[in-house]
């Protein structure tokens, strides 16, 4: 089961150039998530969705736009990149926003460096 | 605001016992899960507290006290592959994890 998968692995992009970090989940759960990971900070969240259909602003979502056409796709856009979006994202999926334990699972990350 | 705080940095010996702790202030509580994340991956799910006690599963259990919006993660038996960060996080009222910066464990010979 490949469970969550993100492209690309890692990149570098020159400030001002625009690009979409690909997630796909094939474990049909209706939840996503985009987090940045910087260091010394904890996980911080982008972007969320409760359900196909449906997108939602997290803490730090300036910079970024989302899309979530169907259940397994959730990708993050930049549209102009800057030096302080410098991180790893991670996009994570879970079963339901709302009940019992519901985990959430993590995609491998995607490093990025702008430059 | 919302914090969580938790040790930078431990040190344990291999074969002992360690404790990382977490204390929260969230605008309301609906769970608190213990994460382990390795140097340049993932972090994966270790276990999760709704309800005050201590939940056990097998080296590692995590504890919960609401009232004093206190968590701790104790591993026993400690190996040399429980080296990693360990992220506290609290799923706060609008069902949104809140992150802790992860405490970096570090296992001696």
């Amino acid at each position: 089961t490949a469970g969550i998968t993100q492209a690309p692995t890692s990149q570098i992009l020159a400030a001002g150039r625009s690009m979409t970090l690909r997630c796909t989940q094939d474990m049909r759960h209706n939840a996503m998530y985009w987090y940045r990971q910087d260091l010394g900070l904890g996980l911080r969240l982008i972007h969320y969705s409760n359900t196909a259909g449906t997108t939602g602003k997290g803490e730090v979502p300036d910079g970024y736009s989302v899309s979530r056409a169907n259940t397994d796709d959730f990708p993050l856009t930049l549209a102009s990149a800057v030096p302080s979006q410098t991180s790893v994202y991670f996009c994570a999926s879970s079963d339901s926003e709302r009940g019992d334990s519901n985990e959430q699972f993590f995609g491998p990350g995607t490093r990025l460096t702008v430059l | 605001g919302q914090n969580i705080d938790q040790p930078t940095e431990m040190t344990a010996t291999e074969g002992a016992i360690v404790q990382i702790n977490c204390t929260y202030q969230t605008s309301g509580f609906n769970g608190l899960f213990w994460y382990q994340q390795h140097a340049g991956e993932a972090p994966t799910f270790l276990s999760y507290n709704v309800l005050d006690g201590l939940e056990e599963k097998g080296r590692f259990s995590s504890f919960l006290s609401r009232s004093k919006g206190y968590s701790y993660l104790l591993l026993k038996e400690l190996q040399m592959k429980d080296s990693a960060s360990y992220l506290c996080a609290v799923r706060d009222s609008n069902y949104q994890l809140i992150w802790g910066a992860g405490t970096k464990l570090i296992i001696k010979p």
